[in-house]
């Protein structure tokens, strides 16, 4: 079975500096990344995805994440972070099993961005 | 501009009720899902559904039942509501969740007193 493990529960960070939002997950077969945001009171929105290719994949608002297969994990960061980015984040990776391809989430992290 | 859109925003409902939590997409999905958010838990899978009248359990599927008549109406079902089933509901819906993820609803904030 696969899970995803986010480390990080809450990270405070000060305007425009940069964040990284750890992401580890474990699998025995080939996972496809997805993050995940949630503003306050609202749904999730996808953020970005790896399915394959390069290692290093953009989404919106100007995050990126990078899969690093060896130390199966997905992290995301952002070099310089604004106010409208406080939010929790979600980690999730998606296999195929028992004929469905299930996706499994992270417990997110909250990211809060002081002014 | 795709959506999916669940019908209640927030609901307070007694134990022992029957509730139905109703999710709608406009994008002709064959895929829909219903999770629970709980702090410190994330999101845990309840059910799903790959097609019409088609469902199947996810991680937690005790005391919830769905119904899938139509491709566009996914409902959640809480057959006897109980207090341990406060929680955030989420829908969501994906043409294939393998490649292109998921787009979920706003979520119902659910409170049983």
């Amino acid at each position: 079975a696969q899970s995803v493990t986010q480390l990080d529960s809450q990270v405070p960070v000060f305007e425009e500096a940069p964040v990284e939002l750890r992401c580890n997950y474990s699998s025995s077969v080939s996972v496809y990344l997805f993050w995940y945001v949630q503003y306050p009171n609202q749904g999730l929105q996808l953020l970005l995805k790896y399915l394959s290719g390069s290692t290093l994949v953009k989404g919106i608002n100007g995050f990126e994440a990078e899969f690093n297969k060896s130390q199966t994990s997905f992290h995301l960061r952002k070099p310089s972070v604004h106010i409208s980015d406080t939010a929790e984040y979600f980690c999730a990776v998606s296999v195929f099993s028992g004929g469905y391809q299930k996706v499994t989430f992270g417990t997110g992290t909250k990211l809060q961005v002081i002014p | 501009d795709v959506k999916v859109t669940q019908s209640s925003r927030y609901l307070v409902k007694r134990t022992g009720e029957k509730v139905f939590l109703e999710c709608v997409q406009d994008m002709d999905h064959e895929n829909m899902f219903w999770y629970r958010q709980d702090p410190g838990l994330g999101l845990r899978l309840i059910y799903f559904s790959y097609d019409v009248k088609m469902k199947e359990k996810g991680d937690i599927p005790e005391g919830y039942s769905v119904s899938r008549e139509k491709k566009e109406r996914f409902s959640l079902i809480l057959e006897s509501a109980s207090t341990n089933q406060t929680s955030m509901y989420l829908c969501a819906s994906s043409s294939d969740p393998r490649v292109r993820g998921y787009t979920f609803g706003s979520g119902t904030r659910l409170t049983v007193v």
